[in-house]
């Protein structure tokens, strides 16, 4: 158990629609990172949090947003739903400090499937 | 897009045999991970070796990492069935944050 934990793990839902998927992270870290891993394109970095300010941006759509909350738990929005968007998603978290680059532990995922 | 890529892309060993896997990145890094996914769940995280290290140890693991030749190894020794996983090698590159992941060695170890 990485002290990660995602809700929900599985998410079934049409194309069009939109979905939160919550992370929290491990106790007293203050990066969360989402990542999302399909067949075609691998593990791909989505976005990154630092104690509730965006960090980093790596290959996220337009259609899906992200923020960290003041209890540093994070959610990830995804809208307007396509096919395509079928993958797991994982959330991660780790002890940077901002300058320093840790491990980072992943959460068990969420696995959603647009239909 | 991927940093890194692992090689070979699938290796299948008996229980007792060591397992080597290779990965190869572009960019400078500040260091160099890598994760163990059971089918279909999350990562777990093995190692990490910074950029001014060579050789690190964990237990049945041994990493190396050239930086000359941006490459790195990962070696298990004495593989068990449990070890049956897809195994990551994930790049910090110089200047950021977030961690670039290669497309992974799936690695099946038969009793």
């Amino acid at each position: 158990d990485s002290g990660v934990t995602q809700t929900p793990k599985h998410l079934i839902t049409a194309t069009g629609q939109r979905v939160t998927l919550r992370c929290s992270p491990r106790s007293g870290d203050l990066s969360v990172y989402w990542y999302q891993q399909s067949l075609d394109q691998g593990l791909q970095f989505l976005i990154q949090y630092y104690n509730g300010e965006e960090r980093a941006k790596g290959n996220i759509l337009e259609r899906f947003s992200a923020q960290q909350f003041p209890d540093l738990h994070s959610e990830l929005n995804l809208s307007s739903l396509e096919l395509g968007d079928s993958a797991l998603y994982f959330c991660a978290s780790s002890a940077d400090s901002g300058r320093s680059y840790n491990e980072q532990f992943f959460g068990p995922g969420t696995r959603l499937t647009v239909l | 897009s991927q940093q890194g890529e692992e090689d070979p892309q699938a290796l299948s060993i008996q229980e007792g045999e060591n397992a080597t896997m290779n990965c190869s990145y572009k960019t400078s890094i500040n260091n160099l991970q890598w994760y163990r996914q059971n089918s279909g769940r999350g990562l777990v995280h093995l190692i990490l070796i910074r950029s001014n290290e060579r050789e690190k140890h964990s237990g049945r693991l041994r990493v190396t990492l050239d930086t000359s030749k941006k490459s790195s190894s990962l070696l298990i020794t004495a593989s068990r069935a449990a070890d049956t996983a897809s195994y990551f090698c994930a790049t910090i590159s110089s200047g950021y944050s977030t961690l670039t992941f290669g497309k992974g060695t799936m690695l099946l170890v038969s009793p």
